[in-house]
């Protein structure tokens, strides 16, 4: 079936401008994350959704970052004002936690953002 | 806050050895405990996975070890091949999954 999808699959933008990044996660995964990597580093979580509950935020880096999940599926993270630290890829993941337990994250392919 | 410590953060060995990576979780609540394979500009996928209520749990050359009471776990690959080379995550998740930073590894020929 169909994986994690996000888009675009590449991002370049100018320093200060505002970009978006969607997620589409697997359909019927109720919990979608967001991490950060840069190159040769590890996954920095940014934000976690889980169902209807509120959203843990708590990885943001800033109050220039945010995202919302419309519906309970698809996702989207704004970097307002973007800065040259702000380039990285952006992966997306999506879970089944229907059973109330962890499970595997399926991770999209991400977005390579590179600010100019 | 909750973390997950993982060593060594890169690993060489010679193609046919075997690999340990080790990882240490700080949150109790933590009950399922997998490991993430990245290859070069590639997605982070699953590899194997262990749950808090077994030990150990292994799949063809690659095993898992769980100690709860001391909170470590640990990644065992068996006669490893060049193509075992990649970043491998560990992570713990209770009500919240936290990645251990990564262990670069690489086969040598």
């Amino acid at each position: 079936g169909a994986g994690v999808s996000q888009s675009p699959s590449n991002k370049v933008t100018e320093k200060g401008k505002d970009v978006e990044l969607r997620c589409d996660p697997i359909s019927g995964h109720t919990a979608l994350y967001w991490y950060r990597q840069s190159l040769g580093q590890g996954l920095e979580f940014l934000i976690y959704f889980q169902g209807n509950s509120a959203p843990d935020k708590s990885g943001l880096p800033s109050d220039r970052f945010s995202a919302e999940r419309t519906g309970g599926s698809v996702s989207t993270l704004t970097i307002q004002r973007t800065q040259q630290e702000d380039s990285a890829v952006y992966l997306c993941a999506s879970s089944d936690t229907s059973l109330a337990l962890p499970y595997e994250q399926y991770f999209g392919p991400g977005t390579r953002l590179t600010v100019t | 806050g909750e973390n997950v410590e993982q060593h060594p953060s890169t690993l060489s060995v010679q193609e046919g050895d075997s690999a340990v990576i080790k990882c240490t979780y700080s949150d109790s609540a933590s009950n399922y405990f997998p490991w993430y394979k990245q290859e070069l500009g590639k997605r982070p996928q699953l590899i194997i996975d262990i749950r808090s209520n077994v030990g150990e749990k292994k799949d063809q050359r690659i095993a898992v070890t769980l100690n709860k009471t001391a909170k470590h776990f640990s990644l065992h690959i068996t006669e490893t091949q060049p193509e075992d080379s990649a970043v491998y995550f560990c992570a713990g998740a209770g009500l919240k999954t936290i990645f251990g930073a990564g262990t670069r590894l690489f086969v040598k020929a």
